[in-house]
């Protein structure tokens, strides 16, 4: 089945720096990936739709500056969360879909899980 | 108005027995598709099972069933002969008709499944 890998799974940053989250689509193209975020024990909060070649569509209330999406190819996109503060501190997945056919299932990394002390 | 509800932030089952986590949606398009996924501890989305709203069967993947109720708007998944590795989040999803070329999924806020020997 198709596969979708997330890098890394765990990272811890200080705070003031930046951070760049992977997400791969491995044996498919992925022209639209979906960044979301978890807080503990909450349900996945879409924060991006990232387009192969164009700008990311953000959800109201997501900074574009602070989470920097790039999807530069049909099988990568990024999210680069920059200037990262204790509050970015949050479980990160992203999702991919293959698509062959309008009822397939979406695809989802392994998830990122940040920390910034 | 929340898409997907989901009432039982917390369930707990004997294993062996079957336990159903209760799903329900809102929606007032004619075609959309509907989701569980299982996400343990380590964090990844894991795809359990499938509805589309035309499908007159119910779904099964398995030990999962999804017991679709199409006019009281209800998607619950029921697991049968629990197993300690059932033990997870898990979360209901849903799709809407096609917009665009794009979709987006919404999702519950997850039911926390414990089982117990």
């Amino acid at each position: 089945g198709a596969v979708v890998s997330q890098h890394p799974s765990r990272v811890i940053c200080k705070s003031g720096t930046s951070v760049k989250i992977e997400c791969r689509s491995l044996d498919f193209q992925a022209t639209t990936m979906f960044w979301y975020r978890q807080f503990p024990k909450k349900s996945l909060m879409l924060m991006a739709t990232s387009n192969e070649g164009s700008k990311a569509t953000y959800e109201q209330g997501v900074e574009k500056d602070k989470f920097l999406i790039n999807h530069a190819s049909l099988t990568l996109s990024t999210l680069t969360v920059t200037s990262a503060h204790p509050e970015d501190s949050s479980f990160y997945i992203c999702s991919a879909r293959d698509w062959g056919g309008w009822n397939t299932e979406a695809f989802f990394g392994q998830g990122t899980r940040l920390t910034v002390v | 108005a929340q898409k997907i509800t989901q009432t039982q932030p917390g369930m707990f089952v004997q294993e062996k027995e079957a336990v159903t986590l209760d799903c329900t949606y809102d929606t007032s398009d004619q075609s959309y598709g509907l989701f569980w996924y299982k996400q343990p501890s380590s964090g990844e989305m894991i795809f359990l099972i499938y509805q589309g709203s035309y499908d007159e069967q119910n779904a099964t993947e398995g030990r999962y069933s999804l017991n679709f109720q199409k006019a009281r708007k209800s998607a619950n998944l029921v697991i049968s002969a629990s197993q300690l590795g059932d033990s997870a989040m898990y979360f209901c999803a849903m799709r809407e008709g096609v917009t665009g070329g794009s979709y987006i999924p919404t999702f519950g806020r997850g039911t926390s499944l414990i089982v117990h020997p």
